[in-house]
């Protein structure tokens, strides 16, 4: 069964703290996301990847950086946290090699990250 | 940015019931559709892609219809149980972007 591993369910983390939230997928699949999840607003893209040590800034990046070394895992690193960052993360892959029209996302169930 | 609209942000039947909700988008440049399925503490699970203008699709008792001209999908649940509850989300794939709208949350009373 594929899978994309998010490592936390919930989170709590104090303001002004390094948080890593990790995402594995098993797929090998090239591309990766970062999404939040807000009330009353849709997923919004943070952070992509399209390959090993690529990275693409989203809708959203301001307070956020990626890393990608190696093609399984995609982390999304909160620099300083904020009380504003609290949300829902939702990592996401896709296969790069397959048409994209046709072929979606494959996620993991989120974490849900609490900033005090 | 393209907009994706969904509504009604949430519903509330009883099981049994039928119910539809509505996915809209900017009908110019449309190259795909997707919807998905998120169960609380799971993840979002795809359920159809559409493509083509009048696409229906069915899977068991949920169904999906697409109008590309007009920039609406329309997702209807046939006899809904408690075990549909879920938000469903619809996303537009356009040009190597995809746009989530907010979902729709469905709450199935037995």
């Amino acid at each position: 069964d594929v899978k994309v591993t998010q490592s936390s369910r919930y989170l709590v983390k104090r303001t002004g703290e390094k948080v890593f939230l990790e995402c594995v997928q098993d797929m090998d699949h090239e591309n990766m996301f970062w999404y939040r999840q807000d009330p009353g607003l849709g997923l919004r893209l943070i952070y992509f990847s399209y390959d090993v040590k690529m990275k693409e800034k989203g809708d959203i990046p301001e307070g956020y950086s990626v890393s990608r070394e190696k093609k399984e895992r995609f982390s999304l690193i909160l620099e300083s946290a904020s009380t504003n960052q609290t949300s829902m993360y939702l990592c996401a892959s896709r296969d790069g090699k397959r048409d994209p029209i046709v072929y979606g996302y494959t996620f993991g169930s989120g974490t849900r990250l609490t900033v005090v | 940015i393209l907009n994706v609209e969904q509504s009604p942000q949430s519903l509330h039947v009883q099981e049994g019931d039928s119910t539809n909700f509505t996915c809209s988008f900017p009908s110019s440049n449309f190259y795909a559709l997707h919807w998905y399925r998120w169960e609380t503490a799971k993840s979002p699970e795809a359920l159809f892609v559409m493509t083509l203008n009048g696409d229906e699709k069915k899977k068991g008792r949920i169904s999906a219809t697409l109008n590309t001209k007009e920039g609406y999908s329309y997702l209807y649940i046939k006899g809904s149980q408690p075990e549909d509850s879920a938000t469903y989300l619809c996303a537009l794939y356009n040009n190597n972007d995809m746009r989530f709208g907010a979902g729709t949350r469905l709450t199935v009373k037995p």
